[in-house]
């Protein structure tokens, strides 16, 4: 079945720590992917998405994100992690022979130690 | 109006009730998306509209839930004798076509059911 996978439930990092959280989807074509922040109270917003071409793209925050087709994966990375960081994280897709339904991992609750 | 809008943003109704949850999207916008988070879950998908286009309701849950999206522009998500594990947040999303894919989420409606 196409899916979207994000392994990692919870992560706790350091302020200034390196992040990385990890999303692997499904699909026998490559999708549009997108990642989505929720902070507590907020609704969700695009951080970044890749749709085609370099496949190292820059979003909002400081964040980026590598596609790797070989790995069926889109992970988001940040070099050092601030405060304000701490939030959820979805990876999603639209799965092109889906009828362009955009479907979403179940989330990384990100938690930042001062 | 500058984001998606939904009404009301919480809603408390007694086990058994009908309740209907509303969502303006973007004006222009073709596509629009319901979804359901449940504490600590990640977001279910439940039905999506692509202009005239008939709609994607794979994912509603049972036959208590339907949608309808009137003249291209307002949702109505119902749903009927509302069971407590109905309650959840109701999130609506528009994009503005089918392949620019990029979705803008409302705040939410807060649904408990007593």
């Amino acid at each position: 079945a196409q899916s979207v996978t994000q392994p990692d439930i919870h992560i706790t990092v350091s302020e200034g720590a390196s992040l990385e959280l990890r999303c692997n989807y499904s699909y026998g074509a490559t999708p549009y992917l997108f990642w989505y922040v929720q902070s507590p109270g907020q609704g969700l917003q695009l951080l970044l998405k890749y749709f085609s071409g370099d496949t190292l793209v820059q979003g909002i925050k400081g964040f980026e994100a590598e596609f790797k087709r070989s790995q069926s994966s889109f992970n988001l990375r940040k070099p050092s992690v601030h405060w304000s960081d701490a939030a959820e994280y979805f990876c999603a897709v639209v799965l092109t022979g889906g009828g362009n339904k955009l479907t979403f991992g179940t989330g990384t609750q990100l938690k930042v130690e001062l | 109006g500058a984001g998606v809008s939904q009404s009301p943003s919480n809603k408390v109704t007694e086990k058994g009730k009908d309740v209907e949850l509303r969502c303006d999207p973007i004006s222009g916008h073709t596509a629009l998306y319901w979804y359901r988070q449940s504490l600590g879950q990640g977001l279910e998908f439940l039905i999506y509209f692509q202009g005239n286009s008939a709609p994607d309701k794979s994912g509603l849950p049972s036959d208590r839930f339907s949608a309808e999206r009137t003249g291209g522009s307002v949702s109505t998500l119902t749903i009927q004798r509302t069971q407590q594990e109905d309650s959840a947040v109701y999130l609506c999303a528009s994009s503005p076509g089918s392949l620019s894919t990029e979705a803008f989420f409302g705040q939410g409606t807060r649904l408990t059911v007593v």
